[in-house]
């Protein structure tokens, strides 16, 4: 089981916006990075060092953390944002990784 | 651009023993500690191993401790990583990503390899 823990699905209909929640004790002390992934592919950063975004990812998707709770935010969901994230985290020795969210977009 | 490139799937009996090369271009492989994550059927990422950028201290997952073995070559880019005692749960899409940090409180994998697909079968 992961230590971080994600909302299995998710649905946002077209143009509004979405939370993605990310839950687990080592988020207190260090910022997530969120990835998404799409189907047979690898998985793409899209948030680093709590709201950073790598070149090419649109200024649709920002990060934020209170407490123990990461979340990633997509302010005008798209159609091609529907796509698996998953949020990642290091705790000591180990890097883990939540179990996962199925964004649907409608 | 930054890039991994992994070699090809395997497909391996039971017992057996796989081990996958990763080569980095378009970013300074030397100075980065290098990841490999595993991804089950239908499952999230899960982390194996990470190395550090001289190849003298390795960090294993528990769940991989004693089967795992991860490696480096600076003078061809190159991280490999060796899993032995295969058995059918281990097939899985195996990554490669560079790991980064800022600031001691965060880290992130990026870039990723395309992913080498192992499939343990009889």
């Amino acid at each position: 089981s992961s230590e971080l823990t994600q909302d299995p699905a998710v649905s946002v209909a077209l143009g509004q916006t979405v939370r993605i929640t990310c839950q687990g004790d080592s988020l207190r002390s260090n910022y997530a990075s969120w990835y998404h992934q799409k189907p047979g592919q690898a998985p793409v950063l899209v948030i680093y060092n709590k709201n950073n975004r790598p070149s090419g990812i649109p200024d649709r998707f920002s990060g934020s953390t209170s407490g123990n709770t990461a979340s990633l935010t997509i302010t005008g969901a798209q159609a091609e944002d529907e796509s698996d994230y998953y949020c990642q985290c290091r705790s000591g020795d180990r890097w883990l990784f939540g179990g996962g969210t199925k964004l649907t977009v409608l | 651009q930054a890039q991994l490139v992994q070699s090809g799937a395997e497909v391996k009996k039971p017992g057996a023993s796989v081990k996958i090369s990763c080569k980095a271009s378009g970013f300074t492989f030397s100075r980065h500690f290098m990841h490999w994550v595993r991804q089950a059927p239908g499952q999230g990422p899960e982390w194996m191993a990470i190395i550090d950028p001289s190849g003298a201290r390795t960090i294993y997952a528990q769940n991989f401790q004693g089967r795992v073995t991860v490696t480096r070559d600076t003078s061809t880019s190159s991280v490999y990583m060796e899993l032995t005692s295969l058995r059918s749960d281990d097939t899985a899409i195996y990554y490669c990503a560079a790991d980064n940090s800022q600031n001691d409180r965060a880290w992130w994998f990026d870039p990723w390899g395309q992913g080498t697909l192992v499939i343990v079968s009889s």
